[in-house]
């Protein structure tokens, strides 16, 4: 079983759609956790950190259930420029590894 | 803001010969980098980590003899290919771990690419 899962997609969606994103991880004693996203061809950039209570930045929502060792990403009114990769991502506190999913695919379409 | 640079961005050898890849932060101290590598289409892997002054921890699986590890300076860690075949053709990224103020924060490279052929 991979440490983080994602659905690949790719999701296909028109310019102004919602769309969510899950992740899972097996490691119950990661403490922090990433949404990242990556362009073609290009290194991996920080979307935002992903905190218990929930927390919103812009168009971008994430949500951590510890419980369930869960993790949501929604955006909102999708733009044709947030076409890219996905990626979730879980750290060890200890060690700082970030251990990354494999990514999921998002196209925006006009 | 801080940057992690890495050199060179892209990269051709003949298989048998060995490649170096530069990690270097600019505008802090990073005590500890990581190496990562990546498929076309799959994730980034983390290989080994590198902290400055010991010796680097491997990921299961890849080869301390193969992809060496130097972190001499609190700013630069290099990842040696050495004798590269084409399986080893990737992405290859570095981060460093740094303190921004409010606590650690890890920063990624551009990112290597490395073909081999």
């Amino acid at each position: 079983r991979k440490e983080v899962e994602q659905d690949p997609g790719p999701f296909n969606v028109p310019e102004g759609a919602t769309v969510a994103f899950n992740c899972t991880y097996s490691n119950s004693a990661s403490q922090s956790f990433f949404w990242y996203r990556q362009d073609c061809r290009k290194e991996p950039k920080l979307l935002m950190s992903v905190y218990s209570s929930g927390n919103e930045d812009g168009r971008f929502t994430a949500q951590l259930n510890r419980a369930s060792q869960y993790i949501s990403l929604l955006i909102r009114d999708s733009k044709l420029s947030d076409s890219a990769t996905y990626l979730c991502v879980v750290g060890e506190r200890s060690s700082y590894k970030l251990i990354f999913g494999s990514g999921t695919r998002l196209l925006v379409r006009p | 803001g801080a940057v992690v640079s890495q050199h060179p961005s892209r990269v051709i050898c003949k298989s048998g010969t060995s490649v170096k890849i530069e990690c270097r932060s600019l505008d802090f101290q990073a005590t500890t980098m990581f190496w990562y590598r990546q498929f076309p289409k799959q994730s980034l892997m983390l290989m080994a980590t590198s902290n400055e002054g010991s010796k680097a921890t491997y990921e299961q699986g890849v080869e301390k003899d193969k992809f060496l590890i130097n972190h001499a300076s609190l700013t630069l860690s290099t990842l040696t290919v050495t004798s590269a075949h084409p399986e080893d053709s990737s992405f290859y990224i570095c981060s460093a771990r740094g303190d921004n103020g409010s606590g650690n924060t890890i920063y990624f490279g551009e990112g290597s690419w490395l073909t081999v052929v």
